[in-house]
């Protein structure tokens, strides 16, 4: 089965510029997330989709940051134009809608964002 | 307010266990207690949680003291893969998935 897979895993990017990261879920998870941990920092919550719909964004920095997941499949994450602090890596996860949230996630590998 | 706190970094003999602890004293009746690890370079890895009784799958045990106030994860035979940052992490039963709080962690360091 596979898993939770990102792309790209390394993108670098000049500042001002656009830059869109996908991630495909474990077939069948209906529950999607998206982290990040900037340079030195903690890993994060950004936000959490449930099929198509934003069950929580409340992580998501700024509105220079646009998540979607249109038809409840892969989703992706927008960042608009970039900034040097939004250098990081960008983790996806998911875990099946049943039973609700239970904190079990399967992670992605996550993208990697340069922003010079 | 951290809910757990955890050594920075720990070090581990080849094939013998890994004890990795974690306090979390003000950890409410209905709040778990989940063990995650990152291996260098890759996703976050979720290996085990409970709530009150001790619990054991394929990847490692979870001792949970009698006041849970603290855990201990185990990892009963470390191979040099289990080098990782490991995270303990205290988790209300039906909470959200901004609640997943990862902090520092531990640096497990397994040694030949």
């Amino acid at each position: 089965e596979a898993g939770v897979t990102q792309f790209p895993s390394h993108s670098v990017i000049e500042k001002g510029q656009t830059v869109t990261l996908r991630c495909d879920p474990i077939s069948g998870h209906d529950n999607l997330y998206w982290y990040r941990r900037v340079m030195g920092k903690e890993i994060k919550f950004l936000l959490h989709f449930v099929k198509e719909s934003k069950q929580d964004e409340s992580g998501m920095p700024n509105n220079r940051f646009l998540a979607e997941r249109t038809g409840g499949t892969y989703s992706t994450l927008k960042v608009q134009p970039a900034e040097l602090e939004d250098s990081g890596v960008y983790f996806c996860a998911s875990s099946q809608l049943a039973g609700g949230f239970t904190g079990e996630l399967f992670f992605g590998e996550g993208s990697r964002l340069t922003v010079l | 307010d951290a809910k757990t706190t955890q050594p920075t970094s720990m070090d581990c003999a080849e094939g013998r266990a890994a004890n990795l602890p974690c306090n979390h004293s003000t950890i409410s009746g209905n709040e778990y207690v989940y063990w995650y690890r990152q291996i260098h370079s890759q996703g976050p890895q979720y290996i085990i949680h409970g709530l009150k009784n001790n619990e054991t799958n394929e990847m490692a045990s979870l001792i949970i003291t009698e006041d849970r106030k603290s855990s201990t994860l185990i990892l009963p035979h470390a191979t040099l893969r289990d080098t990782a940052v490991y995270y303990c992490i205290v988790f209300l039963a039906g909470g959200s998935a901004r609640q997943l709080t990862f902090g520092s962690g531990t640096q497990l360091t397994v040694l030949p």
